[in-house]
This record gives C-alpha cells, structure tokens and sequence, in this order.
C-alpha cells in the first residue's frame, strides 16, 4: 500500500523569507512523486515532478523539492516566498497499480499564507 | 487555451436530481481521469479512461455515478439521484499515455446538493 503525509494542514511565513513543506510518503517501490499547487477556485497545477532521475528537483515559480530515500521524505522549498505563492499545495506519489495504470494518492493538502 | 476545460463551473441541484459534467481533456492526450475534492482533503480518484476505455474505477463510485468517454475525446460524468454528501468539486485531468506523465487539471465543476 503507498500513502502520502503532509505534516502541516498551514504553514504561515513572511514574504521575502524561505519556505518549508514537508511531506512522507511510504511505499513499497521506487514511486514517482510530484508537487502540485491549487489557487482559489483553480484547478491544480504541477509545480514539479520527481521520476527516480536526480534527487533535487527543480520547478516552476522557484520550487525545488529533494527526494530523500532514507528519510522516504520529499520536501518542497522556495528560498524566498512571494504574495502570489499564497495557495494550497499537495504532495503526490504514483505508484504502478496493474494493467498499464498509475495510481496517484494525494495528501491533505498544505495551505501556504505569506503575510506582507 | 488549450488546456483541460471542463462545464460547468458550477451546479446547483436539488437533491434526488439527476446532473452532467462534461470535460474535454488536452487534444493530444489519451488518459483521462475524473477525481472528486471536498473541503480541506486532497483529490480522491474517481475513475480513469485510456481512450474510450474505461480501466479503472474507485469503491468511491457508487452506482449512481457513471462515466463515459465514447470517442476517447471528451467525457462526461453523471451522478443520478444526488445526495447531499455528492456536494464537491468534481476535477478531470488528462495526460499523455506513457507511464508517469504528470496530469494537468481542468479548473472543476463545483456541485452544490440542496
């Protein structure tokens, strides 16, 4: 069975400083993982993707996010946080369920406010 | 724009009715997945279609939900005889047929149940 873990339901930060979201995932293969973003009332946008090529993973709008094997961890950061990073933010692990298709299990959700 | 679009943004219905969702996916993409989202929780897979086939569905689609794809182009997803707890944002996605390609989201059908 695969699951994902976001560690905090909101993280709170100052513009200009760094941000953290932390997420889990537990597997029993090698997952694929991906960061997606969800503004108000928008659908949800793929901030990145990691696919067991290099470790650190960067993406649009600043992300990065490092996947760490050994703490099954994969953590999304941006060195400096903008109003416009305000959102809802979701940890995904995709795993092989048979059959040519892919499960993908989300997490909760983190809510990200930057505060001015 | 050429990305998912999906009808309508918003339906309000009153319980016991009958209601349709349509999505028209990316053109070039052959996957196409319906997931449903409530308050506070991530997206929860409904069901999912290669081409016109329809390869997986969720415990979560009772038997009141159906989809189709009958083209393998767009889709539509019916709920029969709503129920309050139907009330949710009903989201579709589509990608590219190789394995792991990432999935880009349409921006939802918000169902209100009355």
């Amino acid at each position: 069975a695969q699951s994902v873990t976001q560690l905090d339901s909101h993280v709170s930060v100052s513009e200009g400083t760094p941000v953290l979201l932390r997420c889990n995932y537990s597997s029993s293969y090698s997952p694929s993982l991906f960061w997606y973003v969800q503004h108000p009332n928008k659908g949800l946008q793929l901030l990145l993707k990691y696919t067991s090529a290099a470790t650190l993973v960067k993406g649009i709008n600043g992300f990065e996010a490092e996947f760490k094997k050994s703490e099954t961890s994969f953590h999304l950061t941006k060195p400096s946080a903008h109003m416009s990073d305000a959102a809802e933010y979701f940890c995904v692990v995709s795993l092989y369920s048979g059959a040519g298709s892919y499960q993908l299990t989300f997490g909760k959700g983190t809510k990200l406010s930057v505060i001015p | 724009d050429t990305g998912v679009s999906q009808d309508p943004r918003h339906k309000i219905t009153k319980r016991g009715q009958n209601v349709t969702f349509r999505c028209d996916p990316i053109s070039e993409h052959n996957r196409l997945y319906w997931y449903r989202q409530t308050l506070g929780q991530g997206p929860e897979f409904l069901t999912y279609f290669q081409n016109e086939a329809q390869l997986e569905k969720s415990r979560l689609l009772s038997d009141r939900f159906s989809a189709e794809r009958p083209k393998g182009s767009f889709s539509t997803l019916e709920i029969q005889r709503t129920e309050q707890g139907d009330s949710a944002m009903y989201l579709c996605a589509s990608s590219l047929g190789q394995n792991n390609s990432p999935l880009h989201f349409g921006n939802g059908t918000r169902l209100t149940v009355t």
